[in-house]
């Protein structure tokens, strides 16, 4: 059964960068039948989406967030990850990992049906 | 990229239904059939229950169906039980390889 598992720092600093790892057990990143998101969830606040991405490296950003966010993906460990820049307090979340379906003939990204327990990140000096 | 709009509060005896709305734009919603849900409870990671408008992953109930009109999609719970009692929240695929999600709706079973 296909797992996700974030991992990274619950603290950063304000105006450095956050990185966060999703690691994918049980099943392979490489599917072409999938992409891989991010979203997160700011205390008292809904979910929002931050990017996704697809094996091959393609990635896609909320146009919100673009201009601070890398995400990256290495099929040969099984993972994929995220990094944002100049963080502020405002990116204090919960951040999840999930795993996208797909539509289409040329497969765009759709529902997230798997998803990771998720890790609190703090922006705090 | 606004948030898909939702009621942020519905309520609802158990047994009874409840629907939950989720508004969007001819840029999301109301082009795409790609709207999907997900249940919510606090320190849980979000579960689908509704993918494509109206599809439901296996080992979700069918007490839960959705459907979608124009710009507005909504989510149905009938026979509500003490256990649905979670934050709602629509997503929908909005073009350029994106995502959207809605302000999410508390639903309280009294």
């Amino acid at each position: 059964q296909l797992q996700l598992q974030e991992s990274g720092p619950g603290l950063v600093k304000p105006s450095e960068t956050l990185s966060l790892t999703c690691t994918v057990s049980g099943g392979s990143i490489s599917s072409r039948s999938n992409y891989w998101g991010w979203i997160r969830q700011p205390p008292g606040k809904g979910l929002e989406w931050i990017g996704t991405i697809y094996y091959s490296g393609s990635a896609y950003y909320n146009p919100s967030l673009k201009s601070r966010l890398t995400m990256s993906v290495d099929t040969s460990k099984n993972y994929f990850s995220l990094k944002v820049n100049s963080v502020t307090a405002a990116d204090t979340a919960v951040y999840y990992c999930a795993r996208q379906t797909v539509f289409g003939v040329i497969t765009l990204p759709n529902a997230f049906d798997i998803w990771g327990r998720g890790t609190e990140v703090t922006v705090s000096s | 990229q606004s948030a898909l709009a939702q009621v942020r509060s519905v309520s609802g005896s158990p047994g009874q239904s409840v629907t939950i709305s989720c508004t969007g734009t001819n840029s999301d919603v109301g082009t795409y059939n790609y709207v999907s849900w997900y249940q919510h409870h606090p320190g849980k990671a979000p579960r689908l229950i509704i993918y494509d408008v109206d599809k439901r992953p296996s080992g979700v109930p069918n007490r839960f169906s959705g459907s979608k009109s124009g710009n507005a999609a909504s989510l149905t719970i009938s026979g509500l039980q003490a256990e649905d009692e979670a934050d709602y929240y629509c997503c929908s695929y909005a073009g350029s390889y994106t995502v959207i999600f809605g302000g999410g709706t508390k639903l309280t079973v009294l």
